[in-house]
């Protein structure tokens, strides 16, 4: 089974800030990866998919890079709005599967 | 638009049953996957299943002898059952969907606003 891990658990970023979330899988999952933003008592919202594909109606300011093991979101100037736990997941062809990372929280300092 | 429905509590060894009605589309779409995933109270995500309208379903491992997601036409709606509930599957539920245009577009784009499900006698 593929693990996704995020580093750090925890960012402390101010507003306006350029900040970089990271995700590593346990096996090459070439570019079939996502990124979700997850504001407090609400779903996920979909930001990226493969690797570096913003999804309708995302801002410019998320961007996400890599293939294989490792991969990055960068949020180039954060926004009061963005201050979230941000997850990864990864799709995995065969057995076909999906799985998320632990998460990385981003919070105000 | 996705909304799920069912019990907000379920005994222990008892069977927990969500169903997810899909608004604005049909469920007999070949151009979809239909999905669930969870999130027990302050922690992470974790993908439960997904399916397609042609029969393809697929389970995550650590859940695969306990679940069962199947699809209703008839209603527009998907639907998952989960048998042998224990505290462990306490957790809000999401129904979830993402296109079917290759292995890039495989992320969940459209998703339930979630319900709450507690396992307690």
């Amino acid at each position: 089974e593929i693990v996704m891990t995020q580093s750090p658990a925890t960012l402390s970023v101010s507003p306006g800030e350029r900040t970089t979330l990271s995700c590593r899988a346990s096996q090459s999952v070439s570019t079939y990866v996502a990124w979700y933003q997850q504001r407090p008592g609400q779903a996920p919202r979909l930001l990226i998919s493969g690797a570096s594909t913003r999804a309708t109606g995302i801002p410019a300011r998320f961007i996400g890079s890599g293939s294989g093991t490792d991969f990055t979101l960068t949020i180039s100037s954060l926004q009061s709005e963005d201050f979230a736990v941000y997850y990864c997941q990864q799709y995995n062809d065969w057995p076909p599967t999906w799985t998320f990372g632990q998460g990385t929280k981003v919070e105000i300092k | 638009q996705l909304q799920e429905s069912g019990p907000g509590l379920v005994k222990p060894s008892e069977t927990l049953s969500l169903t997810c009605t899909v608004a604005g589309g049909s469920i007999s779409s070949s151009t979809y996957f239909w999905g669930w995933i969870r999130q027990p109270p302050g922690k992470g995500l974790e993908w439960i299943g997904s399916m397609h309208y042609s029969g393809s379903t697929y389970y995550s491992p650590s859940l695969k002898s306990r679940v069962t997601i199947s699809i209703d036409t008839s209603n527009n709606q998907f639907s998952l059952k989960l048998t042998s509930v224990t505290a462990a599957d306490t957790a809000v539920y999401y129904c979830a969907s993402f296109p079917n245009a290759g292995y890039n577009s495989y992320a969940f784009d459209l998703w339930g606003q979630g319900t709450m499900v507690a396992v307690s006698s």
